[in-house]
């Protein structure tokens, strides 16, 4: 089935740090690939989206590119700030009868002064 | 503009007791959508309603699950005899028409705790 795996955190950088964080996909169709971001004590907010190969999606710094050869749609940051820690998750929506929302387990960052 | 409102923001009950958790998806959004997020599980699909389509119910883990949508707006999820394993944050989001490309939007949701 349809599934998303996402490297486990914590995740723990200075300020300023280069952030990766990886995600791989596993789709029977061609999804739209997601990050959301969940900061502490708040809702689930879109961060950035692609919706099919080779496009690169992007916000607040934060890019991704949706790559279809290696199945891959890995959230990258060059310069990290402590408003950045929160929990990321990466997600899938492939066409069945409903573009469900598949997600990853989520990456806690922890971004220290 | 208004987000996904979701009522009540907690809810604490005796397990066996049955629960009722409301959804009210942005204005004009015919797509909306449950999911549950528990510690144990991450983030899992509960249902999903698009306009005047059958629901899409594969997500439900039991029976004692079920959800309405009226009149293509408010939604309520109703669990019956809670239990424990039910303690979860639930979550609503709707999206415009439901297509694959639209981003979700997600309320704050229901943190839900079985006594």
């Amino acid at each position: 089935g349809d599934s998303v795996t996402q490297m486990e955190g914590p995740v723990t950088l200075s300020e300023e740090a280069f952030l990766t964080i990886n995600c791989t996909y596993t789709a029977t169709g061609y999804p739209s690939l997601f990050w959301y971001v969940q900061y502490p004590g708040e809702g689930l907010q879109l961060l950035l989206k692609a919706t099919k190969a080779d496009d690169k999606g992007s916000n607040k710094g934060f890019e991704a590119t949706y790559r279809k050869e290696t199945t891959s749609f890995h959230l990258e940051k060059g310069s990290v700030q402590v408003s950045d820690s929160a929990v990321y998750f990466c997600a899938l929506s492939v066409g069945d009868s409903s573009y469900k929302l598949i997600f990853g387990s989520g990456t806690r960052l922890l971004v220290r002064p | 503009g208004a987000g996904v409102s979701q009522s009540p923001s907690n809810k604490v009950t005796e397990k066996g007791k049955d629960v009722e958790l409301r959804c009210d998806p942005i204005s004009g959004h015919t797509a909306l959508y449950w999911y549950r997020q528990s510690l144990g599980q991450g983030l899992e699909f509960l249902i999903y309603f698009q306009g005047n389509s059958a629901p899409d119910k594969s997500g439900l883990p039991s029976d004692r699950f079920s959800a309405e949508r009226t009149g293509g707006s408010v939604s309520t999820l109703t669990i019956q005899r809670t239990q424990q394993e039910d303690s979860a944050v639930y979550l609503c989001a709707s999206s415009p028409s439901g297509r694959g490309n639209e981003p979700q939007h997600f309320g704050d949701g229901t943190r839900l705790s079985i006594l």
